[in-house]
């Protein structure tokens, strides 16, 4: 069964700053994708970046950078020069493949982003 | 980009009622809908996969004859939570993608509609 941490709950930083959220996560197939999610007070869901797990090299989206590491298993968001609209919840999540058939994304428990003015 | 709509956003019902929410896939034909149900502060949970023209896939532990998914056409499913208590109250989100099996994939996601049972 996969699964997916995200230890930190909440975090607060200064605007301007970067911002590492941290995700872990399990599995056994050899291929699967990793999402990031922003999620606003609206509710809706926001895709941020996605990860292959054979991907060479680290993804990145503007100021969105993922810091793949696969032996260790962690996909942690990395937040550059970070403003006060990137307030939000945060969802690492896990894709993996099942054939034909669609596959499911698995999301993490979250990470409460308070950006500072 | 792909859009996904939810009807309601937003509804209060009485305990014991049936409530229908609809996902619409507004400009793509999506093969595949996931339905999602969030409690406050907490993750997304998935509750099943419904593909077009066939039975919805449940998660474990999700009483498929509470949560009645009909996903009658490329573009619309629909979740019916049937006989509502208080404790089915939550925001439910559903998503879509247009074809399965690509792990890069994106799943679309609606903007969610928060079921009150009173």
């Amino acid at each position: 069964a996969q699964k997916i941490t995200q230890t930190q709950p909440g975090m607060f930083v200064q605007e301007k700053e970067a911002v590492t959220l941290d995700c872990t996560y399990d599995t056994s197939d050899p291929s699967y994708g990793l999402f990031w999610y922003k999620q606003p007070s609206s509710g809706e869901m926001i895709f941020l970046i996605y990860q292959g797990s054979y991907d060479q090299q680290n993804a990145t989206e503007g100021r969105y950078s993922l810091n793949f590491q696969k032996a260790r298993k962690s996909a942690n968001l990395v937040i550059s020069a970070s403003q006060l609209g990137d307030s939000a919840m945060y969802f690492c999540a896990m894709r993996e493949p099942r054939g034909s058939s669609a596959s499911k994304i698995i999301f993490g428990s979250g990470t409460r982003l308070s950006i500072r003015p | 980009g792909a859009v996904v709509s939810q009807h309601p956003s937003w509804v209060i019902c009485k305990s014991g009622t049936s409530v229908k929410i609809e996902c619409r896939s507004l400009d793509f034909q999506a093969t595949t809908m996931f339905w999602y149900r969030q409690f406050p502060k907490q993750s997304l949970m998935l509750m099943a996969t419904s593909n077009e023209g066939s039975k919805a896939t449940y998660e474990q532990g999700v009483e498929k004859d509470k949560f009645l998914i009909n996903h009658a056409s490329l573009t619309l499913s629909t979740l019916t939570v049937t006989s509502a208590h208080p404790e089915d109250s939550s925001f439910y989100i559903c998503s879509a993608i247009k074809r399965p099996g690509g792990l890069k994939d994106t799943q679309y996601f609606g903007p969610g509609t928060r079921l009150t049972v009173l």
